[in-house]
Parts: structure tokens; C-alpha cells; sequence
């Protein structure tokens, strides 16, 4: 079984740039996860779709951060301009539950992304 | 809201020492129980996990068991392995507020031959 692929897995842009990365999850995962995980931190939530409808985006800055997730598959998380603490660790997880008691996630290698 | 507390690295021990990495949750229902690791250059898998009180999760010689009344849930190995160097995070999950999972900040661990 294929496990959840993410692209690219290094990016290095200028403040204010712009960036985009892509998830596929495991096939049949109905629950896909964007955390940001800081140097030296745990990952944050940054949105979590059910199919292709959020759930929740709470901490998503939405003033620079966008994501879709289009046709209930892949998915994308793009940075509007990007900052300097935007740097991090993009991780994108999904997980077999469409509803009820969230299980296992199962997550792709991440996204390393500095910000110069 | 939920939130995780794990006991701050790094945790540096000798081959075959014993290993206890302390997790305690705030919770407003009855959350699951998860501890993940990540392996140098990796990404994050599941160790082990319970879903309920009193529950016992173990794989690959570890254990931790989900206490309600102290709202721990402390990771245990008799005897680590170098191999078993890794970060290792505390998690939960509950059902309400839209079933994400909220993780502590981790805890790295080498382990020495």
C-alpha cells in the first residue's frame, strides 16, 4: 500500500515569495491533516478536510495561508506572501475515519520549507 | 482547550536502561491515546495507542497505560536499543470539536551503546 506522498520535500524561498506543496494521502482515506511543525516543537493543526470539506482551520492565518483539497483526493497548502517564521516542517497526514472517532493518521516524510 | 504535556528532552540513556517519557493531557471528553515517533529522516508513525481507560497500548517493547483518574499517559521500555533513538510525541484525539489530534511539543532520546 502506497503511503501518503508529499512534494517537494525541500523548498527555499525569499520573504514574501510565495509556495505551494502537495499531498496525495493513502487511497480511500477519507480525513486528510495539514500540521506545521516548528523546529523543536510538535506539529500544529494548520486545517483538517473531510472529504473535500474543512472541518477545521482555526489556526490556519488565513490571511496568508490558503488549501483546498479538490475532489476529495490531493490536496494543496500555498503561502501568500511567506514570512520569515513561516519556516518549518509542512506535514500532511490522513486517516481512514470519515467521521465518528478519529483513528491512526498516517503521515508523508513532510515539506522543509526555509524562508530567507 | 486540549492540550498535551510531555516531559522535556533531550533523555539520554545506556544501552539497556530503563525508559520512562511522562505525557499528561487536558481533555474536556474521553480522548484516545497516542504516542508517535519519528526516526531520524523520517516521518511520524504510530507506536502505540488506547482509546479508553485503564487500556494497555504496547508494540516494539513499549507500553503506556491510558489513566483517567491521574489523566496520564506515561511511554515505558524495559531495555532500549540504540535504534530506538528518536523524537517521540504524546498525542490525543477526541471526538468532539471535529476529531483532530493535538500533539505535545516531544521528546528526543538518544540512546548510547
Amino acid at each position: 500500500e502506497a503511503g501518503v506522498a508529499q512534494s517537494p520535500r525541500y523548498k527555499i524561498i525569499e520573504k514574501r515569495q510565495s509556495v505551494a506543496f502537495w499531498c496525495n494521502p493513502i487511497s480511500g482515506h477519507a480525513t486528510l491533516y495539514w500540521y506545521q511543525q516548528i523546529l523543536g516543537q510538535g506539529p500544529k493543526l494548520l486545517i483538517q478536510f473531510q472529504n473535500n470539506g474543512v472541518v477545521d482551520d482555526s489556526q490556519l492565518p488565513k490571511d496568508r495561508f490558503s488549501a483546498e483539497r479538490l475532489k476529495g483526493v490531493d490536496s494543496t497548502l500555498k503561502i501568500q506572501p511567506a514570512k520569515l517564521e513561516d519556516s518549518a516542517v509542512y506535514l500532511c497526514a490522513s486517516s481512514l475515519v470519515a467521521g465518528g472517532h478519529t483513528g491512526e493518521l498516517f503521515f508523508g516524510e513532510g515539506s522543509r520549507l526555509t524562508v530567507l | 482547550g486540549d492540550s498535551v504535556t510531555q516531559m522535556e528532552g533531550p533523555v539520554t540513556l545506556s544501552e539497556e536502561a530503563f525508559l520512562t517519557i511522562n505525557c499528561t493531557y487536558t481533555a474536556t471528553g474521553y480522548p484516545s491515546l497516542f504516542w508517535y515517533v519519528q526516526y531520524p529522516g523520517e516521518g511520524l508513525q504510530l507506536l502505540l495507542k488506547a482509546t479508553k481507560a485503564d487500556d494497555k497500548g504496547s508494540n516494539k517493547g513499549f507500553e503506556a497505560t491510558y489513566r483517567k483518574e491521574t489523566t496520564s499517559f506515561h511511554l515505558e521500555k524495559g531495555s532500549v536499543q540504540v535504534s530506538d533513538s528518536a523524537v517521540y510525541f504524546c498525542a490525543l484525539s477526541e471526538g468532539t470539536g471535529g476529531f483532530k489530534t493535538i500533539f505535545g511539543a516531544g521528546t528526543r532520546l538518544f540512546v548510547k551503546a
